[in-house]
């Protein structure tokens, strides 16, 4: 019973690299988030998307792309990647409109 | 646009004690309500959602809020902690016309002491 599955857990990178976070789910979910977690700022919404081949900015859209190409996969990219997106990046779904599965998180470094 | 105020950053209670988490939101129509918790090191889970009805709305694991319109308020409670409510918190508001965006709040941590 798998969920929301993230990959990678960890990463670091340099600045100015680039890098694409995974996210796959399996409940069929028509709705699916990137978010952000920052010490002291909460969840903040990066990009959704609220069906297959639809994509929406969230609050912090900048400095990421995101590709809905199915239903079951939502990535998020990172073109050039800076220290202030040092940050926990959660993905999640749901039927709905509103976030209620969500992944184990990606802890991304760059220096 | 809409925001999530949760006051207490960190709280620190002793096993059976009760707890109330506050949360103040902000937001001129109508809203749904969300608390959700972050178990350490897992990931987040929806503990109870308010959209319509009865303002006083129960939760898993003994948990339960209270939707008070009139201070805005979204207040988390649980009669008796136990030392497993150790947890990250998070109370969030979503407009409740067309696609919502959810808005969460910083979280409070809560450490129960056995």
């Amino acid at each position: 019973n798998a969920g929301v599955t993230q990959t990678p857990k960890f990463q670091v990178l340099k600045t100015g690299q680039s890098m694409t976070l995974q996210c796959a789910q399996d409940m069929n979910h028509n709705s699916m988030y990137w978010y952000r977690q920052d010490p002291g700022m909460g969840l903040r919404l990066i990009y959704y998307s609220a069906s297959e081949g639809t994509t929406d900015k969230g609050e912090v859209p900048n400095g990421y792309n995101v590709s809905r190409l199915n239903k079951r996969e939502f990535s998020l990219r990172l073109e050039s990647a800076a220290p202030s997106q040092t940050s926990v990046y959660f993905c999640a779904s749901s039927e709905g409109a509103q976030p209620q599965h969500f992944g184990d998180g990606t802890r991304l470094s760059i220096l | 646009a809409q925001s999530v105020s949760q006051h207490n950053h960190h709280v620190i209670l002793s096993e059976a004690a009760s707890l109330e988490l506050g949360c103040n939101y902000s937001y001129g129509g109508t809203v749904n309500l969300f608390w959700y918790v972050q178990y350490p090191g897992q990931h987040l889970q929806l503990l109870l959602k308010y959209f319509s009805g009865d303002p006083l709305v129960k939760g898993i694991k003994g948990f339960e809020a209270e939707f008070i319109k009139s201070k805005f308020s979204f207040n988390l409670r649980k009669p008796s902690v136990q030392w497993s409510d150790t947890a990250e918190y998070f109370c969030a508001v979503a407009n409740s016309g067309g696609y919502q965006k959810v808005t969460f709040g910083t979280g409070t941590k809560l450490q129960v002491i056995p």
